[in-house]
C-alpha cells in the first residue's frame, strides 16, 4: 500500500538550517513526492516536486532557501537561513493510482 | 497566473448532499488532471479524488468511494465534487488542486455537516 511517513515535529533556530524527512514505503521507494507548506491559518502551498534522483522542480515564487534531496526511500526538504514565517506544517505527498499525504511535520523556529 | 477558486461550501444536515465547484483559470484546463483534498479541523490533509484531463479516469479514497463523485466541464473550466450521504466526519475545508502532485491549490471552502 502506498504510504509516506513523516516525523510529527521538528525544531531549529532562526537563521539555521533544517532537514525534514519523508519516507516512502518499501514497495514504492523510487516514487517521486511533493512537498507542501501550510502556514498557520492558511491553505497549503506547493513547494516542490522531488524525484528519486534528487532532482526537483519548485513551485512559483519558492525561494532558493528551499531545496530537496533523496536517498533510497527517503526524501528530504532542506530549509536554510530559517525565518520566522517558515514556522509551519510541512506535508509530503505521493501518487500512483491514488494519492496519499503524510501526517505532516510541525516545524518550530526557535 | 494559475488560479483555482472553490465554492459551494455550506452547513448541511447528516445524510444530505452538496456539490462543490472549483473554477480554474490561467492554464489550459483540459490538459491537466485535477484533484480534491480536505482538512478536518485540527487534522492533516486527506486526499479525496483524482480525475484525468478528459474525465475518463477517476480514483477515490476509500473513505469517500461510493458517496463522492468528481466530474469536470472542460468547456467551462470547472471541476466539481458531488457529495452525498454526508456524515459529521466529512466536516472539513475542501481544496481543489491541479495535477496529482497538487502543484497549485485553491483557497478552500468549508463544509460543515451537523444537525
Amino acid at each position: 500500500q502506498l504510504m509516506v511517513t513523516q516525523s510529527p515535529s521538528a525544531s531549529a533556530s532562526l537563521g539555521a538550517s533544517v532537514r525534514l524527512t519523508c519516507t516512502l514505503d518499501s514497495g514504492h521507494s523510487t516514487y517521486a513526492i511533493a512537498w507542501h507548506q501550510q502556514q498557520p491559518e492558511k491553505g497549503p502551498r506547493f513547494l516542490m516536486r522531488l524525484n528519486s534522483d534528487g532532482s526537483h522542480t519548485k513551485g512559483d515564487g519558492i525561494p532558493d532557501r528551499f531545496s530537496g534531496s533523496s536517498s533510497g526511500a527517503e526524501r528530504y526538504l532542506i530549509i536554510s537561513s530559517l525565518q520566522s514565517d517558515d514556522e509551519a506544517d510541512y506535508y509530503c505527498q505521493t501518487w500512483g493510482t491514488g494519492m496519499v499525504f503524510g501526517g505532516g511535520t510541525k516545524l518550530t523556529v526557535l | 497566473e494559475v488560479r483555482l477558486v472553490e465554492s459551494g461550501g455550506a452547513l448541511v444536515q447528516p445524510g444530505g448532499s452538496l456539490r462543490l465547484s472549483c473554477a480554474a483559470s490561467g492554464f489550459v484546463f483540459s490538459d491537466y488532471s485535477m484533484v480534491w483534498a480536505r482538512q478536518a479541523p485540527g487534522r492533516g490533509l486527506e486526499w479525496l479524488s483524482y480525475i484525468s484531463g478528459t474525465g475518463g479516469t477517476t480514483y477515490y479514497a476509500d473513505s469517500v468511494k461510493g458517496r463522492f463523485t468528481s466530474s469536470r466541464d472542460n468547456a467551462k473550466k470547472f471541476l466539481y465534487l458531488q457529495m452525498t450521504s454526508l456524515r459529521a466526519e466529512d466536516t472539513a475545508v475542501y481544496y481543489c488542486g491541479r495535477e496529482a502532485q497538487f502543484d497549485h491549490w485553491g483557497q478552500g471552502t468549508l463544509v460543515t455537516v451537523s444537525s
